[in-house]
């Protein structure tokens, strides 16, 4: 899998814009991008995934450069309780029946500050 | 139900002790994974099942074993730890399919916290 490099921290102001960087400039033509968060004293939560298009749920929005060599996470309008850890992980889309072996990085501390 | 249940919350052992983690979804997934978390780390995979049988060991010791009863549950049965096995268990678990191009979306449980005196 490709190697990401994230941020160790970010404070955003609450209402505002969240946007997490994350470079992957590695990343091979079947490799996506997935993101998953991890809130003080819980599991990891998935929040959204992408090949090379934008893509937006309603959790965040994914933007993905053309190069496919960096994403970035963005969380429209941040509150208090997106105060969390935020994962981005590069994976080859397996073939097959299989499990999955989403491995961690450190991640990007991110405080939503009031 | 979207939920995977993880018991105890807590968990304080001795070293000789004998204890369990237990695991339980039911979203019909058919792999199901621990995970080790440190303090300040990011997660660490241990085991992974998949049809209720054991498919991926990440060269954990012996002092920990899993065990994966039926579709739902996961356990891991713990012996003889030692104070540095002290973390966050976590239990994952996602579907499995039969067919390329599948998104790896796992879903976590909350954990328990062991610690080991």
């Amino acid at each position: 899998d490709a190697k990401t490099t994230q941020p160790p921290s970010m404070d955003c102001a609450e209402g505002r814009a969240a946007n997490l960087p994350c470079n992957h400039s590695t990343i091979s033509g079947n490799e996506y991008v997935y993101w998953y968060r991890q809130i003080h004293s819980q599991g990891p939560q998935y929040i959204i995934h992408g090949l090379k298009n934008n893509e937006t749920n309603e959790m965040a929005s994914l933007i993905i450069t053309e190069d496919r060599k960096s994403s970035t996470l963005i969380l429209p309008h941040a509150t208090l309780r997106d105060t969390a850890v935020y994962y981005c992980i590069v994976r080859v889309l397996r073939s097959g029946a299989g499990s999955y072996q989403l491995t961690f990085g450190k991640g990007t501390k991110l405080s939503v500050i009031p | 139900d979207t939920e995977v249940t993880q018991t105890p919350k807590h968990l304080v052992m001795g070293m000789t002790n004998k204890k369990s983690l237990k695991c339980e979804q039911h979203m019909g997934h058919r792999a199901m994974y621990w995970y080790k978390q440190k303090a300040k780390k990011p997660p660490e995979l241990m085991f992974v099942y998949s049809y209720e049988k054991l498919s991926i060991n990440e060269s954990v010791p012996s002092r920990f074993s899993p065990e994966c009863p039926n579709s739902s549950l996961l356990n891991l049965h713990l012996h003889a730890l030692q104070p540095e096995d002290s973390a966050l268990y976590l239990c994952a678990s996602s579907p499995l399919f039969l067919r390329d191009r599948v998104p790896e979306k796992l879903f976590f449980g909350s954990g328990t916290q062991l610690s080991v005196l």
